[in-house]
């Protein structure tokens, strides 16, 4: 059974740039979501993706977006990047209904670091 | 989601049972007690979870009060392995799509030799 991968592992931006960072969830899993963490901090629930729809969002601007394949995978897109985005992301999946999806699989994040 | 009461910080000698509290005084009836935990420079790892009986799994067994204001999480022989952040979170059963979880900014347990 293949876990949640995410890509890169690390990255370093400017301020203004736009950023794409990626997600797999694991095998048989067909619900993603994101979330951001900042130092020192819990994981935020950014949104969250379900049969490449968007079915789910917390308290970020429309600047984060996002993606779902046919495969399940995702990609979660930030634009005109800015300091306060530096964190963790984390991608996190789950099964379909009734096959013991009471559980968030996390994958290990993407650092963003924005200059 | 109910909120949730964490001590920030708590140590725990190696191979000694490290017992973690929890108060969630405004849990509703349909709110699951969840347990995650995560280690440094790693995603969030899900423990555990239960409703109003105690839980037990191969890493962890959680302790819901009668009144289920309260839990807590007992990991029966602590390792340095255990050293991490564990996040306590109310919320209903994860179902469907619905993968919002609300994590405070939990324990951090400190597993000394």
């Amino acid at each position: 059974e293949t876990g949640v991968t995410q890509s890169p592992t690390h990255l370093i931006k400017t301020r203004g740039q736009q950023v794409t960072l990626r997600c797999s969830s694991q095998s048989g899993h067909n619900t993603v979501s994101w979330y951001q963490q900042a130092l020192g901090q819990g994981p935020q629930f950014i949104f969250q993706y379900y049969r490449e729809e968007e079915n789910g969002r917390g308290n970020f601007p429309p600047r984060f977006s996002g993606l779902q394949f046919p495969n399940y995978s995702s990609e979660l897109n930030v634009n005109a990047l800015e300091l306060d985005d530096s964190a963790l992301y984390l991608c996190a999946s789950s099964g379909p209904p009734g096959q013991g999806n009471e559980k968030l699989f996390f994958g290990s994040g993407t650092q963003l670091s924005v200059l | 989601d109910a909120k949730t009461t964490q001590p920030p910080s708590m140590d725990c000698a190696e191979g000694r049972a490290a017992n973690l509290p929890c108060n969630h005084s405004t849990i509703s009836g349909n709110e699951y007690v969840y347990w995650y935990r995560q280690i440094h420079s790693q995603g969030p790892q899900y423990i555990i979870h239960g409703l109003k009986n105690n839980e037990t799994n191969e890493m962890a067994s959680l302790i819901i009060t009668e009144d289920r204001k309260s839990s807590t999480l007992i990991l029966p022989h602590a390792t340095l392995r255990d050293t991490a952040v564990y996040y306590c979170i109310v919320r209903p059963l994860l179902s469907g799509g619905y993968q919002k979880v609300t994590f405070g900014t939990g324990t951090k347990l400190q597993v000394i030799p």
